[in-house]
């Protein structure tokens, strides 16, 4: 079945305590993107990858790292998470920047 | 930049009736794609129905129809015989070179 997966799906961490979000996909997409869910603000993208080693920022990309090691990955790294960045956040792919984006089922999580 | 704008934080209809949901976009771009997305409570985003700015003919998926509108930058959803489980947030969203969203619109199905 094609999709996109995320782990965990449900997060509860403390401030400063490094944390990462998977994501994978199994439809050989060159495109994926992280974004971040907030009541009243839609989504925003926090950082996107065109392909393999090729990563860029969003709009909202402080306190996030990403990588690209794989055309099938596209982990989301909070090095010292803070209590503004509890969110509801989704990874997406799609085969190129313009095609319709799969969304995975979203990860919650809550930093205090 | 470009902006999504939906006017609509919440909108109700009786079921079976027809809804349209409204959506405008500012950009400077002549080439872009606009899409509808559906978030039902199980919070999974659902691709609705997608409009490429070059077509003048609105796109339709069954039920779901755009009324595209390029010079006026209005992109609206029209739902029509309208069921429960259209019951969720639905957003609009433009591409060119990122996707950018709108703040979404709660749509409430009156039994």
């Amino acid at each position: 079945e094609a999709q996109v997966t995320q782990n965990p799906r449900y997060l509860i961490t403390v401030t400063g305590k490094k944390l990462t979000v998977t994501c994978s996909q199994n439809m050989n997409h060159e495109y994926m993107s992280w974004y971040r869910q907030d009541p009243g603000l839609g989504l925003r993208q926090i950082y996107y990858s065109m392909n393999v080693e090729v990563t860029d920022k969003g709009d909202v990309p402080e306190g996030y790292k990403v990588s690209r090691k794989e055309k099938r990955n596209f982990p989301l790294i909070l090095e010292s998470p803070s209590p503004n960045q509890t969110s509801l956040y989704f990874c997406a792919s799609s085969l190129t920047r313009v095609n319709e984006q799969f969304f995975g089922p979203g990860t919650r999580l809550t930093v205090l | 930049a470009q902006t999504v704008t939906q006017s609509q934080p919440e909108m109700s209809v009786q079921e079976a009736e027809t809804v349209t949901l409204s959506c405008t976009y500012d950009t400077s771009e002549s080439d872009y794609y606009l899409f509808w997305y559906k978030q039902p409570p199980s919070r999974q985003m659902i691709l609705v129905i997608r409009q490429e700015a070059y077509k003048q003919q609105n796109a339709t998926e069954n039920r779901f129809s755009v009324n595209f509108q390029k010079a006026a930058k209005s992109f609206s959803l029209k739902i029509s015989d309208s069921q429960l489980g259209d019951a969720a947030m639905y957003f609009c969203a433009y591409l060119n070179y990122q996707l950018i969203w709108g703040a979404g619109t709660k749509l409430i199905i009156k039994p």
